[in-house]
């Protein structure tokens, strides 16, 4: 079955910086691949999500970039804010399929 | 559009009995998905429902089922509970299904004492 890594388990950056979290996977026929963002207490929110046909897509200060080639995807945040501070999910899945989701990147954002 | 609902929150169960919870998605959707969170694990999949059917499974055991209804809401059930099943339980509902664009609820905490 799919296997979704992602690094790093932990991030802090300074407010204002830009923060990088990338996940690679292993089923070269998933084709969908989303970002979620939990906070304490409350459900995973879609934030971003990409289809293999689509290298890159932005939303104001993320954006996802996708190798299909090396299997691997990468969630941007830029001009990161103390709001950001969150745990974010990486996932993949193959049409039809569920969601293989990461072990998730704890981010904190510093003031 | 409101959001998707689950109840109860918070639930605290005695090993050896059963649970049943309950995800209403969004207006619309017809998949619905659970997904079991703990912090060893991770966010694993339990199985998917469209349109009553269900669709997909993952690999946990039989005490695990669900249903879905005419109006898309949703349930599961955990029967003979150990202490193992003590997780966040999430529902997530989409207008196709399959893993797309899955909007989750504010999850179940369960705990199992």
């Amino acid at each position: 079955g799919e296997n979704v890594e992602q690094h790093p388990s932990t991030l802090s950056v300074q407010e204002g910086d830009s923060a990088v979290i990338k996940c690679t996977y292993s089923d070269s026929a998933s084709n969908y691949f989303p970002w979620y963002k939990q906070e304490l207490g409350k459900g995973p929110q879609l934030i971003i999500d990409i289809r293999s046909n689509v290298g890159e897509k932005k939303d104001q200060r993320i954006a996802v970039t996708l190798n299909k080639t090396a299997k691997h995807f990468s969630l941007h945040i830029t001009e990161t804010q103390p709001e950001d501070s969150a745990v974010y999910f990486c996932a993949a899945a193959n049409s039809g399929y569920a969601l293989n989701f990461g072990k998730g990147t704890s981010l904190l954002v510093t003031p | 559009k409101a959001g998707v609902t689950q109840t109860p929150r918070y639930l605290i169960k005695t090993r050896g009995q059963q649970v049943t919870l309950s995800c209403s998605p969004i207006s619309g959707h017809r998949s619905v998905s659970w997904y079991q969170q703990t912090p060893g694990q991770g966010l694993q999949f339990l199985f998917e429902y469209f349109s009553e059917t269900q669709r997909n499974k993952g690999n946990f055991p039989g005490r695990f089922s669900g249903r879905q209804f005419s109006n898309s809401r949703s349930e599961m059930n955990v029967s003979t509970l150990e202490l193992g099943d003590s997780a966040l339980y999430l529902c997530a509902s989409s207008h196709n299904g399959g893993g797309y664009e899955q909007y989750f609820g504010p999850g179940t905490r369960l705990t199992v004492t």
